[in-house]
């Protein structure tokens, strides 16, 4: 079975200030994908990222950045000098290679940027 | 490039009413997958569609249902609506549906409110 785990529900920081959004995972699959995809509040899933399983070279692109360790089935994110544009909910999300192919997401981690 | 078009945005139905929501993919793109997102269950898969045939469903009663058109448009219906409906729906859509190698990209969903 497929799960993705974001521990955190809600996270608030004041703008400027780096945060980490964790994601931990389960399969059983070899070959899979993960993704964070973050969604504003006007409701639609903005892609950000895509990772294979055999890829765990970290990746920044600006002010983000992205930790995979297949060790800890981990595929943490992390935004850099926070801004309030940012104030979204972010989810995670495996899409496995075999098997019932369907993308399983993670319950989202709500990050409120104030000023 | 347009993105992906879903119709209308929000709708408010009675219990026992039926509702069809309608997608458009992005221009080019074959697979159109569908998803359910509520506070408690968060974001659950609920069909895709590849070339007007259903090739995936998830775990909901047979009162969901969907089809593909030629030009790849999807609809979604519920019928006999229930309170536990009302949720954000949203539509995803890729080239081929295999995320090994394409990105799901999300319309900004059709809020339903089931009074």
């Amino acid at each position: 079975a497929q799960k993705v785990t974001q521990a955190q529900t809600e996270i608030s920081v004041v703008e400027k200030e780096d945060v980490t959004l964790d994601c931990v995972y389960e399969t059983r699959d070899t070959t899979y994908y993960l993704f964070w995809y973050k969604q504003p509040p006007s409701g639609e899933l903005v892609f950000l990222i895509r990772r294979n399983s055999f890829d765990e070279q970290n990746e920044i692109s600006g002010r983000y950045s992205w930790n995979f360790q297949k060790s800890t089935s981990s595929f943490n994110f992390t935004i850099t000098a926070s801004q309030v544009v940012d104030s979204a909910v972010y989810f995670c999300a495996l899409w496995p290679n075999t098997g019932f192919q369907k993308l399983v997401f993670g319950t989202g981690t709500r990050l409120l940027v104030s000023p | 490039k347009a993105g992906v078009t879903q119709t209308p945005r929000y709708l408010i139905k009675t219990r026992g009413q039926q509702v069809t929501l309608s997608c458009s993919p992005i221009s080019g793109h074959r697979s159109v997958s569908w998803y359910q997102q509520t506070p408690g269950q968060g974001l659950q898969f609920l069909f895709e569609y590849f070339s007007e045939t259903q090739r995936n469903k998830g775990n909901f009663p047979g009162r969901f249902s969907g089809r593909q058109f030629s030009n790849s448009r999807s609809e979604m219906n519920v019928s006999t609506l229930e309170l536990g409906d009302s949720a954000l729906y949203l539509c995803a859509s890729s080239l081929s549906g295999s995320l090994a190698k394409n990105i799901q990209y999300f319309g900004a969903g059709t809020r339903l409110s089931v009074l």
